[in-house]
């Protein structure tokens, strides 16, 4: 699995867009991006995944670079409740070992 | 609703006693795994299994057990715990393969203390 880079730690207002990159310069064509996030040593849980096109659900957007080396993962408002580590992970999918590798993540604090 | 539970949440045990943290999920998922999570390691992965009766060795598996008898259940045993094992515990599971395996869901944690 392609390394990921992300910044340690963001700030943003409440009712704000938090912005959150990742880089992933070696990811391999078959390769999806995942976001997960970790609130307070709960379990992680799943927020969206792509593979070369723009995302939304109902929690966010995941914004691919054309060349795929880097993304973005928009929170478009921002609540106190988005206070969590967020985990950018490359990954492909197969039949097999589904396992998640997990970096240091980006501590993202929603400041009232 | 779809879940995966631990049980239990919170324990302090003594070096040497045997222990099983349990988990089950009701999603009829193939595909479950353990991690465990320390500060500054980040999760990791301790056993993992694709079906029933198949289960294979993630990235720390020594000191652990576990065992894949029914679909919906796959308990991390610990035959002598040592303080080493002292860690936040995940399960998870999901699909196995294709495009639902994006998704996987994690049990809420089982923090053990092992004294």
């Amino acid at each position: 699995d392609a390394k990921t880079t992300q910044p340690t730690s963001m700030d943003c207002a409440e009712g704000r867009a938090a912005n959150l990159p990742c880089n992933h310069s070696t990811i391999s064509g078959n390769e999806y991006v995942y976001w997960y996030r970790q609130i307070h040593s709960q379990g992680p849980q799943y927020i969206i995944h792509g593979l070369k096109n723009n995302e939304t659900n109902e929690m966010a957007s995941l914004i691919i670079t054309e060349d795929r080396k880097s993304s973005t993962l928009i929170l478009p408002h921002a609540t106190l409740r988005d206070t969590a580590v967020y985990y950018c992970i490359v990954r492909i999918v197969s039949f097999g070992n589904e396992k998640l590798t997990f970096g240091t993540g980006t501590r993202l604090t929603i400041i009232p | 609703e779809a879940q995966v539970t631990q049980n239990p949440r919170y324990l302090i045990t003594v070096t040497g006693k045997k222990l099983t943290v349990t988990c089950s999920q009701n999603m009829n998922h193939e595909y479950m795994s353990w991690y465990r999570q320390d500060p500054g390691l980040g999760l990791r992965q301790i056993y993992y299994s694709m079906n029933v009766e198949v289960t294979d060795k993630g990235d720390v598996p020594e000191g652990y057990k576990v065992s894949r008898k029914e679909k919906r259940n796959f308990p991390l045993i610990l035959e002598s715990p040592s303080p080493n094992q002292t860690s936040l515990y995940f399960c998870a599971s999901s699909t196995l393969g294709g495009p639902g395996s994006y998704e996987q869901y994690f049990g809420p944690g089982t923090r053990l203390t092992v004294t």
